[in-house]
């Protein structure tokens, strides 16, 4: 099974700067027939489900804010926040659907 | 508005059963594939089961297999999950999620707001 892990465990940014969060799995989600990775990010504030952000590595889901971008391809992978707001104090999570679903152990973001 | 809303979950004991339901408005979900996740308060989530469109597709984690059994009622627009033999380790918030793209794995872009399933003597 693939495995994901993210880096860091946690990540203290001051308002307005920009917050990196890195995922990598065990093995390549790039699958060759069509190109695309098959990863997703998602934002999970207490109490709340994950929220979708990023889906195919970079493909924002309509209604996030542009500040969230995803980048990435094979096995490493990056969620940006460009300027980190308030309301972005969260858990994030990668996800792999490229076989056995699995996602990361979550990086929780705080603000400096 | 797509809405998911599950219900089922509660306190049973080691070796006990529960049947989640996940009721769905909004959308049709005969055309979607559905998933259940489930998540330990503080962990990441956690891929359980996913059925296809039509209920004719099912396949399981590992962790769950041989004792959980999605399956899905397209005209109630409902999807299930029967828990049997139930284990500590099954204890977790559980979620339905739709998947998007019209693949077998994808990503979930809706997103119920969870059951509370504890195994507990």
């Amino acid at each position: 099974d693939i495995v994901m892990t993210q880096s860091p465990d946690s990540l203290a940014v001051s308002l307005g700067e920009r917050a990196t969060i890195s995922c990598k799995s065990s093995q390549s989600v790039l699958y060759s027939s069509n190109n695309k990775d098959y990863l997703a990010w998602y934002q999970q504030k207490p109490g709340q489900p994950p929220k979708l952000l990023i889906y195919w590595a970079s493909t924002r889901e309509s209604g996030v804010p542009d500040r969230f971008s995803g980048s990435g391809s094979g096995t490493d992978f990056t969620l940006t926040i460009s300027s980190l707001q308030a309301e972005d104090v969260a858990v994030y999570y990668c996800h792999q659907y490229y076989n056995n679903p699995a996602f990361g152990q979550g990086t929780r973001l705080e603000i400096k | 508005e797509v809405q998911l809303v599950e219900s089922g979950g509660g306190l049973v004991q080691p070796g006990g059963s529960l049947r989640l339901s996940c009721a769905a408005s909004g959308f049709t979900i005969s055309t979607y594939w559905m998933h259940w996740v489930r998540q330990v308060p503080g962990e990441g989530p956690v891929w359980v089961s996913r059925i296809n469109s039509d209920g004719s597709s099912t396949k399981y984690a590992d962790s769950v297999k041989g004792r959980f059994t999605i399956s899905r009622d397209n005209a109630k627009n409902t999807l299930y999950l029967q828990m049997n033999s139930l284990r500590a380790e099954d204890t977790a918030v559980y979620y339905c999620a739709r998947g998007q793209g019209g693949y077998s794995d994808s990503w979930y872009d809706y997103w119920g707001q969870g059951s509370r399933v504890t195994v507990s003597s």
